[in-house]
């Protein structure tokens, strides 16, 4: 089955700083590749998300990247705000009905102003 | 509109206790998904359910059953508590017909579990 490993666990940062944070997975057939916000106390929120057909998407301050030969993705996020504090997970999964994400370990992002 | 929904979201068990936690989504999705979050190991899937009167099971099934009687809500059961099941849990709901794709979920507030 897929797995999905994280780097790094934990990613202090100034505010202001980039930070980047990089998961690589197993499942060559895995095509969906989203990345979730988890604030304190509250469910993980989507924040961004990217297909196989896909290399690279942005959205303002985040950016996703996707390398499907090397099968790794990473997140970045520019001009990092104190807001930006957060627990962020990846996941991957094939689109197909019903199928579970398969998530990272999680990385807890920590930005000081 | 309110997403996704669980009650209750603090609940303290005693061992061999029994209890059950309920998810709706007023999106109409058809797949649902119930998730233990523990410290360090991310989210695992328990059961999933891919439309109403259809369950199978995840990556950590034992220890708990699932119901999907209506659309819009999906039960998650603990018949007999266990200590290792002190953990948070999400559900998380998926995909309306008629749509392209039909992976990305939506995910609840938890439910936050102890059992003693």
């Amino acid at each position: 089955g897929e797995n999905v490993e994280q780097h790094p666990s934990t990613l202090s940062v100034q505010e202001g700083d980039s930070a980047v944070i990089k998961c690589t997975y197993s499942d060559s057939a895995s095509n969906y590749f989203p990345w979730y916000k988890q604030e304190l106390g509250k469910g993980p929120q989507l924040i961004i998300d990217i297909r196989s057909n896909v290399g690279e998407k942005k959205d303002q301050r985040i950016a996703v990247t996707l390398n499907k030969t090397a099968k790794h993705f990473s997140l970045h996020i520019t001009e990092t705000q104190p807001e930006d504090s957060a627990v962020y997970f990846c996941a991957a999964s094939r689109n197909q009905a019903g199928t579970a994400l398969i998530f990272g370990k999680g990385t807890t992002l920590s930005v000081s102003s | 509109n309110a997403g996704v929904t669980q009650t209750p979201k603090f609940r303290v068990l005693k061992t061999g206790q029994s209890m059950t936690l309920l998810c709706a989504q007023d999106m109409n999705h058809e797949y649902m998904y119930w998730y233990r979050q523990d410290p360090g190991m991310g989210l695992r899937l328990i059961h999933y359910s891919v439309g109403e009167g259809t369950t199978a099971k995840g990556e950590v099934p034992d220890g708990y059953n699932v119901s999907r009687l209506k659309k819009q809500n999906f039960l998650l059961g603990l018949e007999s508590a266990a200590p290792s099941q002190t953990s948070v849990y999400f559900c998380a709901s998926s995909y309306s017909l008629g749509r392209a794709t039909t992976d990305t979920q939506y995910f609840g507030p938890g439910t936050r579990l102890t059992v003693l």
